[in-house]
């Protein structure tokens, strides 16, 4: 199985500020035939189920705000937030869809400073 | 629009089973996959496995294999999950979410229920 690691496990970041999440796959997540990550980004607040955010690593899902940024490629990804909103609180999910089954990282809890 | 409603929680004894539905919406059901994705309390998000609605083949993680059964009626455009042998680490929410694209090479996850709370304990 690919094991997906996030790090931080949390950060506070203050209003405005970007906040910057790490996600690490155990091999490599880049399909050479067609030159795409197959990584996506969800966020899930208390109580409700995830939203997608990204996916190919870095294409933005219909009406998620472009402060959210997804980048790298192979075995090291990054989701970042520009000018961090309130309703930006949430816990941050990568997921691989590489290979199955397709895992999950244990999530970043981002907080308001 | 598209909408994913599933069953009520449940609270079931260890070693029982339990069957959550998901009954869709706003789209045309036979096209895409139905994942299966569950949460324990305080815990990350754990993918349990997929039925492909049209061809009704299945693919599930390891962990679960043996244990679910995930099947659709498509006269109601409501898929299932069936998980048996319940343990106490079984108590967890369980999502149903919808692919982005249909078939096998997008299997992330654009559309979700709303999530169903099982809990097992004696």
């Amino acid at each position: 199985d690919i094991v997906m690691t996030q790090s931080p496990d949390s950060l506070a970041v203050s209003l405005g500020e970007r906040a910057t999440i790490n996600c690490k796959s155990s091999q490599s997540i880049l399909y050479n035939s067609n030159n795409k990550n197959y990584l996506a980004w969800y966020q899930q607040k208390p109580g409700q189920p995830p939203k997608l955010l990204i996916y190919w690593a870095s294409t933005r899902e219909s009406g998620v705000p472009d402060r959210f940024t997804g980048s790298g490629s192979g075995t090291d990804f990054t989701l970042t937030i520009d000018s961090l909103q309130a309703e930006d609180v949430a816990v941050y999910y990568c997921q691989q869809y590489y290979g199955s089954p397709f895992t999950f990282g244990p999530g970043t809890k981002v907080d308001m400073k | 629009q598209v909408l994913l409603v599933q069953s009520g929680a449940e609270v079931k004894n260890p070693g029982a089973s339990v069957k959550v539905s998901c009954k869709t919406s706003g789209y045309s059901f036979n096209d895409y996959y139905i994942h299966w994705v569950r949460q324990a309390p305080g815990q990350g998000l754990e993918w349990m496995g997929w039925i492909s609605v049209g061809g009704g083949g299945t693919n599930s993680a390891r962990k679960f294999q043996g244990r679910i059964t995930m099947t659709r009626d498509t006269s109601i455009n409501t898929a299932y999950m069936e998980l048996n042998t319940l343990t106490p680490d079984d108590t967890a929410v369980y999502y149903c979410a919808r692919d982005e694209c249909g078939g096998s090479s997008c299997p992330f996850f654009n559309y979700w229920g709303q999530g169903t709370r099982v809990t097992v304990s004696s």
